[in-house]
């Protein structure tokens, strides 16, 4: 059973675009991010949710809007998708916020063209 | 603000070799390190997660180590196999509710 699952692996859009990537995990966890690894793989926070709510937002546009339903989801809804938003974007869950590990999903990788 | 370092940037070693890969962070109040396995095209997978009380973990060839007052950690991998080329990533967690990770260090083991 695979805990972070991220859907779609592979997402490929034209510019002014919305799209969304959902994530799911079955660890129990009550914590869930969002991170942007960039074109020089560089891995960033962006977002983290505790029992569904936000508490980091880490000076990400507005375009991004994540939306966790429950513990288990966290999905990511872009708008007016632009070049520079291309590149791949990972969730992860950890059971709190201080000395758990974290789990990272497979990635989406978008590509904005 | 913590910043993480990570060196050597790219390494390339034959099998058979023990290596040592080094992570360095400036905000010494962490709650925790995490090493990180990063396949081309994959996601993380986690290798070893050291608590701030902790000096060291091992699991199978690899352990790893914390100072925390100097700020620095490694991942020892002992007899390293061409299974193991891959981005290894070093990140910290000081806020409690997120890791600041090291750019990585891209390892290439040769038959």
């Amino acid at each position: 059973d695979t805990a972070v699952s991220q859907t779609p692996k592979y997402l490929v859009t034209q510019m002014g675009n919305d799209k969304s990537i959902k994530c799911e995990q079955n660890l129990g966890h009550d914590t869930m991010y969002w991170y942007k690894q960039d074109s020089k793989k560089f891995l960033k926070i962006m977002f983290s949710y505790n029992n569904k709510e936000l508490i980091i937002n880490e000076t990400v546009p507005n375009r991004f809007s994540p939306k966790s339903p429950d513990k288990a989801h966290l999905n990511l809804h872009i708008n007016s998708l632009e070049l520079g938003d291309s590149a791949v974007y990972f969730c992860a869950s950890s059971q709190g916020t201080g000395h758990t590990e974290a789990f990272f999903g497979q990635g989406t990788r978008l590509t904005v063209v | 603000k913590q910043e993480v370092t990570q060196i050597p940037a790219a390494l390339s070693v034959p099998e058979g070799e023990n290596l040592v890969l080094n992570c360095s962070f400036t905000d010494s109040a962490i709650y925790n390190l995490q090493w990180f396995r990063q396949d081309p095209g994959k996601g993380l997978t986690s290798l070893l997660l050291i608590q701030s009380s902790q000096r060291e973990q091992t699991s199978g060839r690899l352990n790893a180590s914390l100072d925390k007052s100097s700020g620095r950690s490694t991942l020892y991998i002992a007899a390293s196999q061409p299974g193991d080329s891959a981005t290894y990533l070093c990140a910290v967690n000081t806020s409690g509710s997120r890791l600041t990770f090291g750019e990585g260090t891209q390892l290439t083991v040769n038959p």
